[in-house]
């Protein structure tokens, strides 16, 4: 069975500061995805990332990046120069390749104080 | 705007009742799943239908029951609603089965 643990329940930083989401995930597949949605107080979900588990390049777009290593089972998720519009509950996901239900973490709040 | 819709946004209903939840697929969609999303049990993958045909099944319980129609619109029927199935119901859909775009959701809240 696939896990995906997102220890920080709730981070609040203030404007401007760089802030990091962890992500652990466990799967004794080989060839899996692993995501990361927003949630932003009007309650959808919006996808921001999509990586494969054989393509371990870290990715930038724009503020945001993310950084694979499979060695650590981990994907983190950093923003740079937070902004308020970034205070959401970003969740962490894993599929594995030919089965396709997403396994979500608990989620992690975050609140960019102004 | 990921180009799910679902309807209604809002649901308010009693216990022992029976309610229906739709969503439309983004254009060209064919696969379609549903997730909960509750206080104590998280998101969680009830069900996924792909061109009409159920293809796999999560923790959704039995008194819960989905279909998908020829064009590709999908409804998940909830009856004998208790408390407990007060919840935030998300439809996703994806084209190639690799990433899942979600709906605003349905919020049920069942009294």
């Amino acid at each position: 069975a696939q896990k995906v643990t997102q220890a920080q329940t709730e981070i609040s930083v203030v404007e401007k500061e760089d802030v990091t989401l962890d992500c652990v995930y466990e799967t004794r597949d080989t060839t899996y995805y692993l995501f990361w949605y927003k949630q932003p107080p009007s309650g959808e979900l919006v996808f921001l990332i999509r990586r494969n588990s054989f393509d371990e390049q870290n990715e930038i777009s724009g503020r945001y990046s993310w950084n694979f290593q499979k060695s650590t089972s981990s994907f983190n998720f950093t923003i740079t120069a937070s902004q308020v519009v970034d205070s959401a509950v970003y969740f962490c996901a894993l599929s594995l390749i030919g089965n396709e239900k997403l396994t979500f973490g608990t989620g992690t709040r975050l609140t960019i104080i102004p | 705007d990921s180009g799910v819709t679902q309807t209604p946004k809002h649901l308010i209903t009693a216990t022992g009742q029976r309610v229906t939840l739709r969503c439309s697929p983004r254009s060209g969609d064919l696969s379609v799943y549903w997730y909960q999303q509750s206080l104590d049990q998280g998101l969680q993958f009830l069900i996924q239908y792909y061109n009409g045909e159920e293809r796999a099944k999560g923790n959704i319980l039995e008194r819960f029951s989905a279909q998908q129609f020829p064009d590709l619109h999908s409804e998940l029927n909830l009856s004998s609603l208790e408390l407990g199935d007060s919840a935030l119901y998300f439809c996703a859909s994806s084209r190639t089965g690799r990433t899942q775009y979600f709906g605003p959701g349905t919020r049920l809240l069942v009294l």
